[in-house]
């Protein structure tokens, strides 16, 4: 059974330094993996999606990495802005199984 | 529509009653996701649809729940004779073809159950 982890579960920084955000999957057989944020009472945005052929996948100041053989990905955010904060979701998809296994999450603060 | 429709977007029902919630994907998009993300819990997986295709039911937790997708097109999930423990956001998504490409979702459906 595939199980995604996200660490921290909340982060603080200070408005305009670049951070890393973590997700790590134990079932490396995995078709695709996407980023997402999510606003306080809101729907899930679409950030990223990175296939399981790519490396990395850049969208502005978002850069997700991927390195299926050791079960990870991440997400830099460059020079962060208040607008930054959110919570971050990962979620991947495996061969055979179509559904979406989510990550609890990273609580992101950008502090002004 | 630009992008995936639920409604309502808040419900507030009393317990033992039936309600339906309503998706509205992506016009084109084949797959339909259905998710719950309860208090401080993580995303749920519930139902998943692809064009004709049998739907994946493996998340629905109970046989209170159910949902259909008309047409290809529109989906609704009821939940009979609600519960307090079904108290959550009900999240629905879609995507071009499933596997491999990119999930939409829409803003959700609060539903409190008292």
């Amino acid at each position: 059974k595939q199980e995604v982890t996200q660490i921290p579960a909340a982060l603080s920084v200070p408005e305009g330094e670049n951070l890393v955000l973590n997700c790590s999957f134990t079932d490396s057989a995995i078709y695709n993996l996407q980023w997402f944020r999510q606003d306080p009472g809101k729907g899930l945005t679409s950030l990223l999606l990175i296939q399981s052929s790519q490396r990395e996948q850049t969208s502005g100041r978002l850069n997700a990495s991927l390195d299926k053989s050791s079960g990870r990905s991440t997400l830099y955010i460059a020079a962060s802005q208040p607008g930054d904060s959110a919570t971050y979701l990962c979620a991947v998809t495996n061969f055979g199984n179509e559904k979406l296994t989510f990550g609890t999450g990273t609580r992101l603060t950008i502090i002004p | 529509g630009a992008g995936v429709s639920q409604s309502p977007s808040n419900k507030v029902t009393e317990k033992g009653k039936d309600v339906e919630l309503r998706c509205d994907p992506i016009s084109g998009h084949t797959a339909l996701y259905w998710y719950r993300q309860s208090l401080g819990q993580g995303l749920e997986f519930l139902i998943y649809f692809q064009g004709n295709s049998a739907p994946d039911k493996s998340g629905l937790p109970s046989d209170r729940f159910s949902a259909e997708r008309t047409g290809g097109s529109v989906s609704t999930l009821t939940i009979q004779r609600t519960q307090q423990e079904d108290s959550a956001v009900y999240l629905c998504a879609s995507s071009l073809r499933g596997l491999g490409t990119e999930a939409f979702f829409g803003q959700g459906t609060r539903l409190t159950v008292v």
